[in-house]
């Protein structure tokens, strides 16, 4: 059982926008602890996505964004395409547990 | 170019020991503070510990679930960081991935190269 939440799977048609929520709690995101996004294509190692809260590391798809309020964070995506589907991750730093923790993962699906 | 390449992983009994290397190119790693994440089978990722480089102190830290048990090292004239994994459990079947962190990043911690991953299965 994670500590921070998401939804186990979101779908999508090609070219849509669909959001992947990460909902935290007061020792974690709500204490100010930034929000980062990886990315897991099926059978390869997890990919930065998004880095602190909003930041895309070089070479990321402007179709990729974060945001976050209060204890939550959220990534969307934008142009929706074939080659997305995979599995997305959120990750921040607990204090109760003084440590890195992710989220329990997304599927997205591409229709 | 960062590569990171982890070996070392393989089958072992319950409460045998296994010791994993990544080794690094492609950055400096003597400056580097280093990660390890977990995934077991069919499962989310999890956090393992961290290593600071020598000149931050050289310290590591390590998740709740694997303290004790699970130590972290780094040799910096080889470029590479080691997990030794001790008292297995069957619990601790997952690939291990070895990652980049930014130095002094204090909570704020994010994994910005990884691994390809290397199995590591325990048997009861």
């Amino acid at each position: 059982q994670s500590v921070m939440t998401q939804p186990p799977s979101v779908s999508g048609a090609p070219g849509q926008r669909v959001i992947v929520s990460c909902t935290g709690s007061s020792s974690n995101i709500g204490a100010g602890y930034d929000v980062h996004w990886y990315q897991q294509l099926p059978g390869t190692a997890p990919k930065l996505l998004i880095y602190g809260n909003s930041n895309r590391p070089s070479g990321v798809p402007d179709r990729f964004s974060g945001s976050k309020s209060g204890s939550s964070a959220s990534l969307a995506i934008t142009g929706l395409q074939a080659k997305d589907e995979g599995d997305y991750y959120c990750q921040s730093y607990d204090i109760g547990l003084s440590g890195s923790v992710f989220g329990g993962g997304t599927k997205l699906t591409v229709l | 170019e960062v590569q990171l390449v982890e070996s070392g992983g393989g089958l072992v009994k319950s409460g045998g020991s296994l010791r994993l290397s990544c080794a690094a190119s492609g950055f400096n790693f003597p400056y580097a503070w280093m990660t390890w994440v977990r995934q077991a089978p069919g499962k989310g990722l999890e956090w393992v510990g961290l290593i600071k480089s020598k000149t931050d102190g050289g310290t590591a830290d390590s998740a709740a679930p694997v303290k004790g048990r699970f130590t972290i090292s780094r040799d910096d004239s080889k470029n590479t960081v080691y997990l030794q994994l001790k008292s297995l459990k069957t619990d601790d079947t997952a690939v291990y991935f070895c990652a980049t962190t930014q130095a002094f990043c204090g909570g704020d911690c994010y994994f910005g190269h990884w691994g390809q991953g290397a199995l590591v299965a325990v048997s009861s």
